[in-house]
């Protein structure tokens, strides 16, 4: 089965343009999380899609959105990009049968790289 | 306060020894999970090893082991007979069964340098 898939792996943009991450998750899994990690503020949930609705939201501004497509696919926007938005963004998905479990496994992708000049 | 601590940055440990990683996490939700997680140079997080809140036995995969200790809100992964691949960023993390979905919480990581 193949693994969590993310493009581009590596992306360069400018202060003020925005910016579309795509993740394909692990055939079957229902739920896909993001987060951003960075070296000051290490590994920080940004949000979760299951079933194509936003399940749970971590402690980012408005610019940072998402969204998931049917299949589960799922992407995620930056809007207007700042020098700290440099990070690397991990997908992750899991299997996820609705009621959560504390065990549910996630998978992580290999990440998007950012990096705003 | 931190949910997650990881108080090691980093640590050298010889090639075919056992390393422990310390975890400590904080939570006043009786159903959680904890979860480590390997991540090389590549950036990939690879899943190790997982342990419930309600489960009694120490959970094993292969060469690690995970050291629970409820009372003390302590979990430990114990890397059995290094190998240079092992070298990589640790991070611990854990699911509150009361967070909505599937957040992960990380802690700061300790990056761990096998020598050979």
């Amino acid at each position: 089965k193949a693994g969590v898939t993310q493009t581009p792996r590596y992306l360069i943009k400018t202060r003020g343009q925005q910016v579309t991450l795509s993740c394909s998750p692990i055939s079957g899994h229902r739920s896909v999380s993001w987060y951003q990690q960075t070296p000051g503020q290490g590994l920080q949930f940004l949000f979760e899609y299951f079933s194509e609705t936003q399940r749970n939201k971590g402690n980012f501004p408005g610019r940072f959105s998402g969204r998931q497509f049917s299949n589960s696919r799922s992407e995620m926007n930056v809007s207007t990009l700042e020098l700290g938005d440099s990070a690397l963004y991990l997908c992750a998905s899991s299997f996820n049968p609705g009621q959560v479990s504390t065990g549910e496994t996630q998978y992580f992708g290999p990440g998007t790289r950012l990096l705003v000049l | 306060a931190q949910k997650i601590t990881q108080t090691q940055p980093g640590m050298f440990v010889q090639e075919k020894e056992a390393v422990t990683l310390d975890c400590t996490y904080d939570t006043s939700d009786q159903s959680y999970g904890l979860f480590w997680y390997k991540q090389p140079s590549s950036g990939e997080m690879i899943f190790l090893i997982y342990q419930g809140s309600y489960d009694e036995q120490n959970a094993t995969e292969g060469r690690y082991s995970l050291n629970f200790q409820k009372a003390r809100k302590s979990a430990n992964l114990v890397i059995s007979a290094s190998q240079l691949g092992d070298s990589a960023m640790y991070f611990c993390a854990m699911r509150e069964r009361k967070a909505a979905g599937n957040k992960l919480t990380f802690g700061g990581g300790t990056r761990v340098l096998v020598k050979p």
